[in-house]
């Protein structure tokens, strides 16, 4: 089946330096991929749809600023952490859809751990 | 109106036994609802998914059940297995909106 990879799947940063994580759909085109956050033992949380070619829409109280999305092409997005702090601390996961009506591929996720 | 409730929030179950997770969601135009299966430091994989023209999807051990009066689903895990032991998330979405909105989950443990 698709498979969407990440990397890195985890990192440990100092307070205040940025980070990058990518996704990738490794053998399909995804326009359209999607962003989530989760804490320790909760659910899913969706930060922001990335769309390729042009900005991503971010869920309402989420800091488009804090969080760079990038869907540079139909198989790669990226998100930054900008200036991070221990609060963003968290699993991020990315998932892509193979196909107008195919199944939602989710990433391993990268654990991100902000000192 | 985007809410998904998933119950219980966890659910300890003897090996051969069925696990059953229940999910209700009060938005109407949802009409995708797929369940997702995560083990510890891993990304959610879909189990199976149903939409609302079905009542029920059944494929291998797990079967989904679909109330579409009761804006309800549920899914039973037949003859459960100490490798079924992971979080099970219950999801939802309007086709063509692509947004999943997941429940809160279930933490799943089998038992010898």
């Amino acid at each position: 089946g698709a498979v969407v990879s990440q990397h890195p799947s985890w990192v440990i940063c100092k307070s205040g330096t940025s980070v990058k994580i990518e996704c990738r759909s490794l053998d399909f085109q995804a326009t359209t991929m999607f962003w989530y956050r989760q804490f320790p033992k909760q659910s899913l949380m969706l930060m922001a749809t990335s769309n390729e070619g042009s900005k991503a829409t971010y869920e309402q109280g989420v800091e488009k600023d804090k969080f760079l999305i990038n869907h540079a092409s139909l198989t790669l997005s990226t998100l930054t952490v900008t200036s991070a702090h221990p609060e963003d601390s968290s699993f991020y996961i990315c998932s892509a859809r193979a196909g107008y009506d195919g199944e939602l591929f989710f990433g391993e996720g990268s654990r991100l751990t902000v000192l | 109106q985007q809410q998904v409730k998933q119950s219980p929030q966890s659910l300890i179950v003897q090996k051969g036994g069925i696990s059953i997770i229940n999910c209700a969601y009060e938005n109407t135009a949802f009409d995708y609802f797929p369940w997702y299966q995560q083990f510890p430091g891993k990304g959610p994989a879909l189990l199976i998914a149903i939409r609302p023209d079905v009542s029920e999807k059944k494929e291998g051990r797990f079967t989904i059940s679909f109330n579409k009066s009761a804006k309800q689903f549920s899914l039973h895990i037949m003859d459960s297995q100490p490798g079924d032991s992971a979080t099970y998330f219950c999801a939802a979405s309007h086709f063509g909106n692509e947004k999943l909105t997941f429940g809160t989950g279930t933490r799943l443990t089998i038992i010898p």
